[in-house]
């Protein structure tokens, strides 16, 4: 499968804790995306970086990129209950500027109140 | 602006019918993605269309079909369809050029074959 592997695939955290979920991939990329996926409904865009930068913040949002390692982190600081979600990496897989991601396997965030 | 549009939201239909999938992508994009997601295989790339063209392909068999209109709005279908095609159909709008590379994703058709 082309698909990366994400991990954990499930993440338990009381609001107000940090989550960091990880994501490897195998191919070469131009930028990884994060995306964030409620309960069976439409993704929607967190974050991109590009394979040139190496950490990139977007509010409680911090992302960085290991090209060497073909690996990517998402943090999410001060988590709140809205923040329960999938969350996906996704890479363009060097086809730059199109729609054919690919897709991690996700990882499922639950924040307790 | 108006986000992306799919119908019908949810649809059953039987093994072996044909089922047809529409999206409306945010105004301006030209280029429109769709996105098969199971609980087995996850989020998996049909095929992309821009400017009324297929620019890329997944690897699904060919039962799976899909166009763009000269507005952009593009329809996929599936014909003889199989139990395995339950699955939430997720469309992606984009400018298609050189920009984010960002998608803008539609809210899904959740499809059951009984």
């Amino acid at each position: 499968s082309q698909q990366g592997e994400e991990d954990p695939q499930a993440l338990s955290i009381q609001e107000g804790e940090n989550a960091t979920m990880n994501c490897s991939y195998k191919t070469s990329i131009n930028n990884l995306q994060w995306y964030r996926q409620n309960s069976g409904r439409g993704l929607v865009h967190l974050i991109l970086i590009r394979s040139n930068e190496r950490e990139k913040h977007s509010g409680r949002l911090r992302v960085t990129l290991d090209t060497s390692k073909k690996s990517s982190s998402l943090l999410i600081t001060a988590s709140r209950a809205a923040d329960t979600a999938s969350y996906f990496c996704a890479t363009d897989g060097s086809s730059s500027n199109t729609g054919k991601l690919i897709f991690g396997q996700g990882t499922t965030l639950q924040v307790k109140p | 602006k108006a986000g992306v549009t799919q119908t019908p939201r949810y649809l059953i239909k039987t093994r072996g019918q044909q089922v047809t999938l529409s999206c409306s992508p945010i105004s301006g994009h030209r280029s429109v993605s769709w996105y098969q997601q199971t609980p087995g295989q996850g989020l998996q790339f049909l095929f992309e269309y821009f400017s009324e063209t297929q620019r890329n392909k997944g690897n699904f068999p060919g039962r799976f079909s899909g166009r763009q209109f000269s507005n952009s709005r593009s329809e996929m279908n599936v014909s003889t369809l199989e139990l395995g095609d339950s699955a939430l159909y997720l469309c992606a709008s984009s400018d298609g050029r050189a920009s984010t590379g960002e998608l803008f994703f539609g809210e899904g058709s959740r499809l059951t074959v009984l």
